[in-house]
């Protein structure tokens, strides 16, 4: 299995709303990452996991909170979110040593109203 | 920090026509370089990836080269075909352990039929 899952595909949500996006893989890659996405940019690192502790917090907002349950499974809880929030949220994961490159997920399409 | 600069920013020529997109980065001590695939709205699917002890890497009609001394990689795309229009983003990989990606802003490519 060569897949990245990520789900929902697209979420609507409130700015008072609590949400989450989950992302899986199967691939025994050991590091995970969130990447996120406005139209027309590149993907900007926002949290890296290694062995499922957070070793990289790119100066993320409180709002988003990452969570690594174990080797195969990352979430981000999203609360409280703003309207400039709304973007392309991207997962992808890697051998630690990333000499394999990384891998990543379809996306979910968050849209904050 | 690595900057990344991908020439042109766009593109649209007919099918048929062999292209170069330019990846240039400035710090060199790179482990590796990927290049990516966006279509709209979906996330990034890696085509090449090649090692910083290699030249070049093919996959099919796609060829990417890397001359890392001078901080530069080409993908050369043979015989374009309109399935083939969507972004292109290349990634050098720099760090030792589990680390984020530096993406270009990317070429955004138009077959035209």
């Amino acid at each position: 299995d060569t897949e990245v899952t990520q789900t929902p595909k697209h979420l609507v949500m409130g700015m008072t709303n609590k949400k989450s996006l989950k992302c899986e893989q199967h691939m025994g890659h050991r590091a995970m990452y969130w990447y996120k996405q406005k139209a027309k940019k590149p993907p900007e690192l926002m949290f890296v996991y290694s062995y499922e502790k957070l070793s990289i917090n790119e100066s993320v907002p409180s709002r988003f909170s990452p969570e690594c349950p174990n080797s195969s499974l990352l979430n981000l809880h999203l609360h409280a979110l703003q309207p400039e929030d709304s973007a392309l949220y991207l997962c992808a994961s890697s051998q630690v040593i990333g000499l394999e490159g990384q891998f990543f997920g379809p996306g979910t399409r968050l849209t904050v109203l | 920090k690595q900057e990344v600069t991908q020439i042109p920013a766009a593109l649209s020529v007919p099918e048929g026509e062999n292209l170069v997109l330019n990846c240039s980065f400035t710090d060199s001590a790179i482990y590796n370089l990927q290049w990516f695939r966006q279509d709209p709205g979906k996330g990034l699917t890696s085509l090449l990836l090649i090692q910083s002890s290699q030249r070049e890497q093919t996959s099919g009609r796609l060829n990417a080269s890397l001359d890392k001394s001078s901080g530069r990689s080409t993908l050369y795309i043979a015989a374009s075909q309109p399935g083939d229009s969507a972004t292109y983003l290349c990634a050098p990989y720099s760090g030792g352990g589990a680390d984020g990606l530096t993406f270009g802003k990317g070429t955004h490519l138009i077959i035209q039929p």
